[in-house]
């Protein structure tokens, strides 16, 4: 298995300019999120999925969207870039058994944004 | 979820155990204990988790107090790969969610 993976590792952006995270897992893992984390703190949850059509949005969700057309994937869609993205963003997913029980969470490499 | 306490740094000898506090004096009873740990700006790695038993795996050990309000996260052996950001996350069996604060920065010696 390759796990969660995410494409690009690194990438440049000016502002105004969109562009979309990509996100797969080859776990057949129902739920899936994003996150980013800004320099010297911890992560925050950006949006998250737990199935195939169904997102909803966590704590820094503004301008970022999101959609779940399969399993597999989970791109992140910047819609106008501002410096305020520039951060380190992951991708996690994790089996979802329901509300009494908890699977670990698997996370992506990252993707390293700078937004000029 | 319930607020959760770390100290910012702490240092550890190689081949020693490390103990990583965390003090979660407002957790609810439903909350579980969650650690996860982040290598070198690499994505968060998964460690262990406990609702009042001790629990223990293949990387580490869980102590929670009895009256919840604090754990203990112990590498029994570390080593220079266990440099790393540890994270005492509380969330409760609801959610999938998982809010990270700031973390121990562990740092292993040679």
């Amino acid at each position: 298995n390759a796990g969660v993976t995410q494409t690009p590792k690194f990438q440049v952006l000016k502002t105004g300019q969109s562009m979309t995270l990509q996100c797969a897992q080859d776990m057949n893992h129902e739920y899936m999120s994003w996150y980013r984390q800004d320099p010297g703190m911890g992560l925050r949850l950006i949006h998250y999925s737990v199935g195939a059509g169904i997102t909803d949005q966590g704590e820094v969700p503004n301008g970022y969207n999101v959609s779940r057309s399969t399993t597999e994937d989970f791109p992140l869609r910047l819609l106008s870039a501002a410096p305020s993205q520039t951060s380190v963003y992951f991708c996690a997913s994790s089996k979802y058994s329901g509300v009494r029980s908890y699977n670990e969470q698997f996370f992506g490499p990252g993707t390293r944004l700078t937004v000029l | 979820d319930a607020k959760t306490t770390q100290p910012p740094s702490m240092d550890c000898a190689e081949g020693r155990a490390a103990n990583l506090p965390c003090n979660h004096s407002t957790i609810s009873g439903n909350e579980y204990v969650y650690w996860y740990r982040q290598i070198h700006s690499q994505g968060p790695q998964y460690i262990i988790h406990g609702l009042k038993n001790n629990e223990t795996n293949e990387m580490a050990s869980l102590i929670i107090t009895e009256d919840r309000k604090s754990s203990t996260l112990i590498l029994p052996h570390a080593t220079l790969r266990d440099t790393a950001v540890y994270y005492c996350i509380v969330k409760g069996a609801g959610s999938y969610q998982l809010t990270f604060g700031k973390g121990t920065k562990l740092s292993v010696i040679p």
